[in-house]
């Protein structure tokens, strides 16, 4: 597709279960970001990848969170044992250009995003 | 760390007048990037405008521009001409070189008809 995609748009778990969230990037997007946005909030960054390698990860809250990209197309923000508290929606952006980009092809995309909801 | 202010929980505009929505920013950094965001109800986060620390020229995109004061650590955005579907939530972000985006809380939008 033309833009970044995410799956499900709506999650609703149990407390205690796992979810995984997929991030669809634009095709050929060297960087791919998770952001976390609860509500009325501004989104919270997670971790960054480059192509496959996950370069920072000073973002995620706990252990539960886990992000791969493995093949550095196709993310997946995977979280364990949710809680209440990770209730909010879960971005992916993805960007031409490295992290180190400074020009207007580093512009981030966003995804419409997934609304979690740990009942 | 960084932190971006974004005041104004909420503003209202009549359709075709110009509104300004408010953003400081606290840095130690010289050289840094800031941004525009909006995000309409259906929350696919769009890029409005982009402006480099180091251009000293107030950046403008059509009925958007921004009033860049470095010193203050100041970034608003201005909308001329306001349309309907201007409605959204804005969030102000700040970013270093070769780092992640830190957003603001955001600026509900509306405007009237």
């Amino acid at each position: 597709g033309a833009g970044v995609s995410q799956s499900p748009r709506y999650k609703v778990a149990k407390r205690g279960q796992d979810v995984a969230l997929r991030c669809d990037p634009i095709s050929g997007h060297v960087s791919l970001f998770w952001y976390q946005q609860a509500l009325g909030q501004g989104p919270e960054f997670l971790t960054y990848f480059q192509n496959e390698a996950q370069l920072d990860k000073s973002g995620l809250p706990s252990d539960r969170f886990f992000a791969e990209r493995p093949e550095g197309s196709v993310s997946t923000l995977k979280i364990q044992r949710t809680q209440q508290e990770d209730s909010a929606v879960y971005l992916c952006a993805s960007s031409l250009e490295s992290f180190m980009g400074s020009g207007p092809n580093n512009e981030q995309f966003f995804g419409p995003g997934t609304r979690l909801t740990v009942l | 760390a960084q932190t971006v202010t974004q005041s104004q929980p909420e503003m209202s505009v009549q359709e075709a007048e110009t509104v300004t929505l408010s953003c400081t920013y606290d840095t130690s950094e010289s050289d840094y990037y800031l941004f525009w965001y909006k995000q309409p109800p259906s929350r696919q986060m769009i890029l409005v405008i982009r402006q480099e620390a180091y251009k000293q020229q107030n950046a403008t995109e059509n009925r958007f521009s921004v009033n860049f004061q470095k010193a203050a650590k100041s970034f608003s955005l201005k909308i001329s001409d306001s349309q309907l579907g201007d409605a959204a939530m804005y969030f102000c972000a700040y970013k270093e070189y070769g780092n992640k985006l830190v957003f603001g809380a955001g600026t509900i939008l509306r405007v009237k008809s």
